[in-house]
């Protein structure tokens, strides 16, 4: 267990819909980090927060935003969703910008 | 565009053999780690290396970082069926906080 939370596990949604992906960090983590993982594309970073702050920004699409709230859980919006967005979500925290993250469970999102 | 080009992309050996995965990308990482991955699970950090020309060991588990911190490798010795998962090497760039350049990974299947 890496101490690192992801809810819900599993979400099955329609096209157009939109979700909310949740994260807890370790406790004391300031840092957190959203990735996609898709078969063909790999893992993929999309945005790191630290205290709630955004930092750095990877391939995200418009359609996603997050934010990091005051307590550092971290929540993950995807909107107008499309088949192509059907992925596992992890979320990932680290205690400061420069050591090493550790990655939850991941939430596995299907678009139908 | 995958910055890390892992390779073999896939890898089935008998228990007992030795194998190599290779990590390469032309761009130079501030440090370069290490995961596994089961299906359903996160990544599980390994190891991360800092110095070019860095060897570190973890039991039957040999990683080197190239002397221009732009390639690693992962070695196994002696691999047993409790290896069998999902090997990804990701980089960090200089300047990035932790944003992690992930390879599409190694699958590896041990079978007895």
């Amino acid at each position: 267990d890496s101490g690192v939370t992801q809810t819900p596990k599993h979400l099955i949604t329609a096209t157009g819909q939109r979700v909310t992906l949740r994260c807890s960090p370790r406790s004391g983590d300031l840092s957190v980090y959203w990735y996609q993982q898709s078969l063909d594309q790999g893992l993929q970073f999309l945005i790191q927060y630290y205290n709630g702050e955004e930092r750095a920004k990877g391939n995200i699409l418009e359609r996603f935003s997050a934010q990091q709230f005051p307590d550092l859980h971290s929540e993950l919006n995807l909107s107008s969703l499309e088949l192509g967005d059907s992925a596992l979500y992890f979320c990932a925290s680290s205690a400061d910008e420069e050591t090493e993250a550790f990655f939850g469970q991941g939430t596995r999102l299907t678009v139908v | 565009t995958q910055l890390l080009e892992q390779s073999p992309q896939f890898l089935s050996i008998q228990e007992g053999e030795n194998l190599t995965v290779y990590c390469n990308s032309s761009s130079v990482f501030s440090s370069l780690q290490w995961y596994r991955q089961e299906p359903g699970e996160g990544p599980v950090l390994l190891v991360t290396v800092v110095t070019g020309g860095e060897v570190k060991k973890l039991k039957r588990l040999t990683f080197q970082f190239g002397d221009a911190r732009k390639d690693s490798s992962l070695h196994i010795t002696a691999a047993q069926p409790g290896d069998t998962g999902l090997y990804l090497c990701a980089g960090v760039a200089f300047n990035s906080g932790y944003a992690l350049n992930f390879g599409k990974g190694t699958s590896l299947l041990v079978t007895p």
